[in-house]
């Protein structure tokens, strides 16, 4: 079955760091999804990607599509404090419809101050 | 809007009970989902449903049921609660090809 791994498990910074999570499908995706996590919540949507080579900015993250769209990433320029949890990508199981998700097992930031 | 919540927020239960865990929504989403998180697994989904009277399985559905009698509401039923069922469930509710709106989560301990 279709497989998402994210790399690195952890990151720990210090603040004003930048931080950089990967995202590897096994199969080409229709798009692919990020989501936060903070500590004790639940995940929250962040962005979704849809077009090869797509890049998108939200204030200090920037996301990429690649241009297999296979592969993606998630960078945080200068991190803070409130950057703090797990960072997951996701990709759709089948048809593109989002309702099926395979996630990837995250990557936990933390930040010191 | 409530968005989407869940039922109980902590439970522990015995090995061989059985429960509910309850889910709603209120934004009118078609589809609904159910994950567990286990630390280092991510997320994986357990069962999912694309409306009301159609659901089917994710990829751990071994030891759990769920109907969708309304498009509300989602229930999952741990038919005989093994430790290994200890864990955080998420439900979620989205609409085609759209983000997945997740509930606060229940964590569930089983002795």
């Amino acid at each position: 079955g279709q497989q998402v791994m994210q790399i690195p498990q952890y990151q720990h910074v210090q603040e004003g760091e930048d931080f950089t999570t990967y995202c590897n499908s096994s199969t080409t995706l229709s798009n692919i999804q990020w989501y936060k996590q903070r500590p004790g919540g639940h995940p929250v949507f962040l962005i979704q990607l849809v077009k090869s080579g797509e890049v998108k900015k939200q204030k200090r993250l920037t996301f990429q599509f690649g241009e297999a769209k296979k592969n993606s990433s998630l960078h945080i320029t200068a991190t803070q404090t409130t950057d703090v949890g797990t960072y997951f990508c996701a990709g759709p199981s089948s048809g593109g419809s989002n309702y099926k998700l395979t996630f990837g097992k995250g990557t936990l930031l933390t930040v010191n101050p | 809007n409530a968005g989407v919540t869940q039922t109980p927020k902590f439970q522990v239960l015995k090995t061989g009970q059985s429960m509910t865990l309850q889910c709603a929504q209120d934004m009118n989403h078609e589809y609904m989902s159910w994950y567990r998180q286990d630390p280092g697994m991510g997320l994986r989904l357990i069962h999912y449903s694309v409306g009301a009277g159609i659901t089917d399985q994710g990829e751990v559905p071994n030891g759990y049921n769920v109907s969708r009698s309304t498009t509300e509401d989602f229930p999952l039923r741990l038919l005989s609660a093994a430790p290994s069922q200890t864990s955080v469930y998420f439900c979620a509710s989205s609409v085609r090809g759209s983000e997945q709106f997740f509930g606060p989560g229940t964590r569930l301990t089983v002795l």
